[in-house]
């Protein structure tokens, strides 16, 4: 089992349409997680952090369920520069390395 | 706002020759990080340093890659003898304290032919 997984879409959606990306992870022990993005041939850059609670920016919405060992971000009213790859990353305790899934490629059309 | 700098951009180099790619974190920072993602696959961890010394590494990171902090502020990658399949973009990151976020370099593109 790979140790964080994703739909690699791509997903291809309207202006406007919500989104939503699943991920799995394999480690119980891992303790932070993040959803970076990545436009074509850039470095990831971090869209949020995802806490046990939920949390919320602005059209972003990320959860996380640590009984299922599943994350998911949400994206409402999706522009065109939401266009990107969108990693799921996952940490275990205090500085350890980052363990990022293979991404998945979302393109939003006009 | 501070960012994570990385030099060269673009590297092309010969079978077998050696590398140096660098790597300047924010300055208050105290973990450091080489990761590399062939072109379309995934981001892959290749070691973590930390206290000046290594802290992990994945079996990527064989006898033929060693990374130093010279300087106090620069953070090298050297690969020794480069092989094609080491064609990559190679980057680097740092991050303040535990559980904290990490933020990356642009990346250096590294092509051996």
């Amino acid at each position: 089992r790979k140790e964080v997984e994703q739909d690699p879409g791509p997903f291809n959606v309207p202006e406007g349409a919500t989104v939503a990306f699943n991920c799995t992870y394999s480690n119980s022990a891992s303790q932070s997680f993040f959803w970076y993005r990545q436009d074509c041939r850039k470095e990831p850059k971090l869209l949020m952090s995802v806490y046990s609670s939920g949390n919320e920016d602005g059209r972003f919405t990320a959860q996380l369920n640590r009984a299922s060992q599943y994350i998911s971000l949400l994206i409402r009213d999706s522009k065109l520069s939401d266009s990107a790859t969108y990693l799921c990353v996952v940490r275990g305790q205090g500085a350890q390395k980052l363990v990022f899934g293979q991404g998945t490629r979302l393109t939003i059309n006009p | 706002e501070p960012e994570v700098t990385q030099t060269p951009s673009h590297q092309v180099t010969q079978m077998g020759q050696e590398v140096i790619l660098r790597c300047v974190p924010i300055s208050n920072h105290l973990y450091f990080y080489w990761y590399r993602q062939i072109l379309g696959q995934k981001v892959e961890f290749l070691v973590s340093f930390y206290n000046n010394e290594i802290s992990e590494k994945s079996e990527i990171f064989d006898d033929q890659f060693s990374v130093e902090r010279p300087d106090g502020s620069n953070f090298t990658l050297k690969i020794r003898s480069t092989k094609l399949e080491d064609s990559a973009m190679y980057f680097c990151a740092s991050v303040r304290d535990t559980n904290t976020e990490a933020f990356f370099g642009q990346g250096t593109r590294l092509t051996v032919v």
